[in-house]
């Protein structure tokens, strides 16, 4: 079945360091890949989306992310976080074969230190 | 400015009653789709629509139930029958059934006491 693994629960980092937040999805043909980011309390803003193409894009807030089919992830980085950054961010695939589905990731909430 | 609208922001009900929850768009998106959001669970989905007039159950839609009688409108009903009505649900939409990227509402935080 299609899963969507983000490993890590929470992460802590300092302001002005570098994140990488870890996606790993489970889908035997080329998926469409998201990244959300959600403010406490708020519903879910579209990071970026991987379709085809470029392997590496860019998103919106100095986010980017790489999609490597071999090892089956989409992570997330930024080279320098900012505290307004702190959030829950969801990874998400969507099956483009039969029945159209969104799978999401259980998140990752981010906490900036200042 | 476009977007989706989902009132109340906090809604409180009593164990045994129905609840109704709205959702509004002005995107002039043809599919909308509701999600429960639990901690550590991420989103799971439990109805969408298409598009006017037709739904279809998503994973989770015992206890729930919907409408689409107008193309800007998809409320949800949570109703006694749903065993553990406490969550965040998230109202989103897309352009049409084949576009894949979900514009969000806010959310409705209903707590079930």
């Amino acid at each position: 079945a299609q899963s969507v693994t983000q490993p890590d629960i929470h992460i802590t980092v300092s302001e002005g360091a570098s994140l990488e937040l870890r996606c790993n999805y489970s889908y035997g043909a080329t998926p469409y890949l998201f990244w959300y980011v959600q403010s406490p309390g708020q519903g879910l803003q579209l990071l970026l989306k991987y379709f085809s193409g470029d392997t590496l894009v860019q998103g919106i807030k100095g986010f980017e992310a790489e999609f490597k089919r071999s090892q089956s992830s989409f992570n997330l980085r930024k080279p320098s976080v900012h505290w307004s950054d702190a959030a829950e961010y969801f990874c998400a695939v969507v099956r483009t074969s039969g029945t159209y589905k969104y799978i999401f990731g259980t998140g990752t909430r981010l906490k900036v230190l200042a | 400015d476009g977007g989706i609208t989902q009132s109340p922001k906090y809604l409180f009900r009593k164990e045994g009653q129905n609840v109704t929850l709205s959702c509004e768009q002005n995107l002039n998106h043809d599919a909308m789709y509701w999600y429960r959001q639990d901690p550590g669970q991420g989103l799971r989905l439990i109805y969408y629509s298409q598009i006017v007039n037709d739904f279809q159950k998503g994973d989770i839609a015992e206890g729930y139930s919907v409408s689409r009688e107008k193309k800007e409108s998809f409320p949800l009903t949570v109703t006694s029958a749903q065993k553990n009505p406490t969550a965040f649900y998230l109202c989103a939409s897309t352009r049409d059934w084949h576009s894949y990227e979900q514009y969000f509402g806010p959310g409705t935080r209903l707590t079930v006491t």
